[in-house]
């Protein structure tokens, strides 16, 4: 069965500290890895895509990176910010927008 | 930048009422897509449509039918609204190509009483 699971559930750091969150898949075929920011009563925001030949991809202080032969991927977060807080979720694509299989979402709490 | 919007941000209906949500979007995307957030899982894809007319259905399309005349306008109907339907509409659209992004409307935070 094709799952994406994401850890931890929630998290709460302090400002201007760094934080990674985990996304682990079963999908095939595999064809790309997202993550999405979505703050609270809004849309989800794309913030990277991988495929799988990419190990990493930056996006300002966030950086994913993909292990495609143990299907692990992490979120990074540098020096967070108070607006960092939000949900976090990872998708995977099988083989196109059509079949993307989302996690649940990792919910990031930045205290100042 | 992409717009997508829906109609409204909250809706409050009654049992056994139809419910239309309406979604638009200004970039000429192929591609647009209904989805269902709720608490703890995630989202769940209703219906998608790649073309004017076309329609898929997705993961839950149950109690749920779809409409698409105009490129840039994609609308969800809920025939007979029940009350396990409360929840957050999601809708997005995307050019054609698997690893194109997916942009967002704001949501509806449907409930039905």
């Amino acid at each position: 069965k094709n799952q994406v699971e994401q850890s931890p559930q929630s998290l709460i750091i302090l400002e201007g500290k760094n934080c990674t969150l985990q996304c682990n898949y079963t999908v095939s075929p595999f064809s790309n890895l997202r993550w999405y920011k979505q703050d609270t009563g809004r849309g989800p925001v794309s913030l990277t895509i991988m495929t799988f030949s990419e190990n990493t991809k930056s996006n300002g202080r966030y950086t994913a990176t993909l292990d495609a032969d143990t299907k692990q991927s992490s979120l990074h977060i540098t020096a967070s910010q108070l607006s960092d807080s939000a949900s976090y979720i990872c998708v995977v694509s099988a083989d196109s927008n059509y079949q993307l299989i989302w996690g649940a979402g990792t919910k990031l709490i930045i205290k100042p | 930048d992409v717009k997508v919007t829906q109609s409204s941000r909250y809706l409050v209906k009654r049992t056994g009422e139809k419910v239309f949500l309406e979604c638009v979007q200004d970039m000429d995307h192929e591609n647009m897509f209904w989805y269902r957030q709720d608490p703890g899982l995630g989202l769940r894809l209703i219906y998608f449509s790649y073309d004017v007319k076309m329609k898929e259905k997705g993961d839950i399309p149950e109690g749920y039918s779809v409409s698409r005349e105009k490129k840039e306008r994609f609308s969800l109907i809920l025939e007979s609204a029940s009350t396990n339907q409360t929840s957050m509409y999601l809708c997005a659209s995307s050019k054609q190509g698997a690893g194109e992004k997916l942009f967002f409307g704001s949501g509806t935070q449907l409930s039905v009483l």
